[in-house]
């Protein structure tokens, strides 16, 4: 089945413990992104990434990392979680390119549930 | 800037009536425009697409959404609402990232519906 798979779905940490939350993809596609959900703000992208080795900012990076070594893994990395980095995450990955097919369609993940005390 | 608004945040209605979810965009260029649902604990799924062309889109479950320019919307309707639409609805705007790059999408606020039997 084609999908975009987060892990964990549900995680309570504290202030400062690294961690990372990790997102795979079984559709070979270029392209992926994190996004960040909250209550009256809808999504805001964190990072995205347009191939292997690829990355840039989105909307809101600050406090996050990412790396995109492989096709189809795109972790997102809390060097130093604070409690206003509680929140929903979503990964998504699309392809095709914008030129030729189009807007891209995203697959979401299931999306992981972070609260940082 | 590009966004989207979706003026109501909740929206109750009685299984069976009718359901028009509203939502209004801001983008200099031709939109692409989407609409994504959000079940409890599950990730988006694309209701609905809007790229170019017949301006009444049908999409799955039901769903159908109409893009009208002079008025920058793309309301989402439903003829006849089932206790299982009971979800999160968002609207979201794709803007071109330079030429042949990813779409990024700018999502509003969502729209919250709750189902009445």
């Amino acid at each position: 089945e084609a999908q975009v798979t987060q892990n964990p779905r549900y995680l309570i940490t504290v202030t400062g413990k690294k961690l990372t939350v990790t997102c795979s993809q079984n559709m070979n596609h270029e392209y992926m992104s994190w996004y960040r959900q909250d209550p009256g703000l809808g999504l805001r992208q964190i990072y995205y990434s347009m191939n292997v080795e690829v990355t840039d900012k989105g909307d809101v990076p600050e406090g996050y990392k990412v790396s995109r070594k492989e096709k189809r893994n795109f972790p997102l990395i809390l060097e130093s979680p604070s409690p206003n980095q509680t929140s929903l995450y979503f990964c998504a990955s699309a392809s095709g390119l914008a030129g030729i097919s189009g807007a891209n369609v995203l697959t979401f993940g299931a999306g992981s549930r972070l609260t940082v005390l | 800037a590009q966004s989207v608004t979706q003026p109501d945040i909740h929206i109750t209605v009685s299984e069976g009536a009718s359901l028009e979810l509203r939502c209004n965009y801001s983008y200099g260029a031709t939109p692409y425009l989407f609409w994504y649902v959000q079940s409890p604990g599950q990730g988006l799924q694309l209701l609905l697409k809007y790229f170019s062309g017949d301006t009444l889109v049908q999409g799955i479950k039901g769903f159908e959404a109409e893009f009208k320019r002079s008025q920058s919307s793309f309301n989402l309707r439903k003829p006849s609402v089932h206790w299982s639409d009971a979800a999160e609805y968002f609207c979201a705007v794709s803007t071109l990232r330079g030429s042949g790059g990813y779409n990024k999408l700018i999502f509003g606020a969502g729209t919250r519906l709750a189902v009445h039997p």
